[in-house]
């Protein structure tokens, strides 16, 4: 089956800017994981969607974003792009949002000049 | 927040010794600890997983194990091949949540 496809693979912004992220899930699969890893911070959690509605979220400032379609496809936004937002975007899906039934994505790569 | 807290220290190892990646975190909470390993340019990819009520769990060529007591978590790779050179991280979550807090990663490089 399909695994979880993020688009696009690499993206270069300059501040101020902004961006959206795109992830698809494996099919079947209704829970959206966004996390960004940075070489400083590791991986940190941004929000989870599940069926459309955002059920948890991390600390990151408003200007990330997200939302998830009825079809469980699921996009991210950062608005007003920083310098520190460059990192690895990553999604996961899993069937019901539980992180041990994650299947990550192979990310986005994100540049901020 | 409480964070699972690993070095980001790098391992060599010859191919066909056993490697052992550690980690230490700090929430008792957690009933789940999950390795996964990241390969350049992919995402984490699920090694193996083990619930807060067993200390051992064994995959193919991977052992994890688990002690409470001391919040500590440990991957051993059998025969280590050039293939399971990665950068290897802990995670844990409480299932009553759908959130993993990661540590930062090992680096591990298998010479031939």
């Amino acid at each position: 089956k399909a695994g979880v496809t993020q688009t696009p693979r690499y993206l270069i912004k300059t501040r101020g800017q902004q961006v959206t992220l795109s992830c698809s899930p494996i099919s079947g699969h209704r829970s959206v994981s966004w996390y960004q890893q940075t070489p400083g911070q590791g991986l940190q959690f941004l929000f989870e969607y599940f069926s459309e509605t955002q059920r948890n979220k991390g600390n990151f400032p408003g200007r990330f974003s997200g939302r998830q379609f009825s079809n469980s496809r699921s996009e991210m936004n950062v608005s007003t792009l920083e310098l520190g937002d460059s990192a690895l975007y990553l999604c996961a899906s899993s069937l019901t949002g539980q992180g041990y039934g994650y299947t990550f994505g192979s990310g986005t790569r994100l540049t901020v000049v | 927040g409480e964070s699972v807290g690993l070095h980001l220290p790098t391992l060599s190892v010859q191919e066909g010794d056993n490697s052992i990646i550690n980690c230490a975190y700090s929430n008792s909470a957690s009933d789940y600890f999950i390795w996964y390993k990241q390969e350049s340019g992919k995402g984490p990819q699920f090694i193996i997983d083990i619930r807060s009520n067993m200390d051992k769990r064994q995959g193919q060529r991977v052992t994890v194990l688990l002690n409470k007591t001391v919040k500590h978590l440990s991957l051993q790779i059998a025969a280590t091949q050039p293939g399971d050179s990665a950068v290897y991280f802990c995670s844990y979550g409480d299932s009553g949540y759908s959130t993993l807090t990661f540590g930062k990663g090992t680096m591990l490089l298998v010479s031939p």
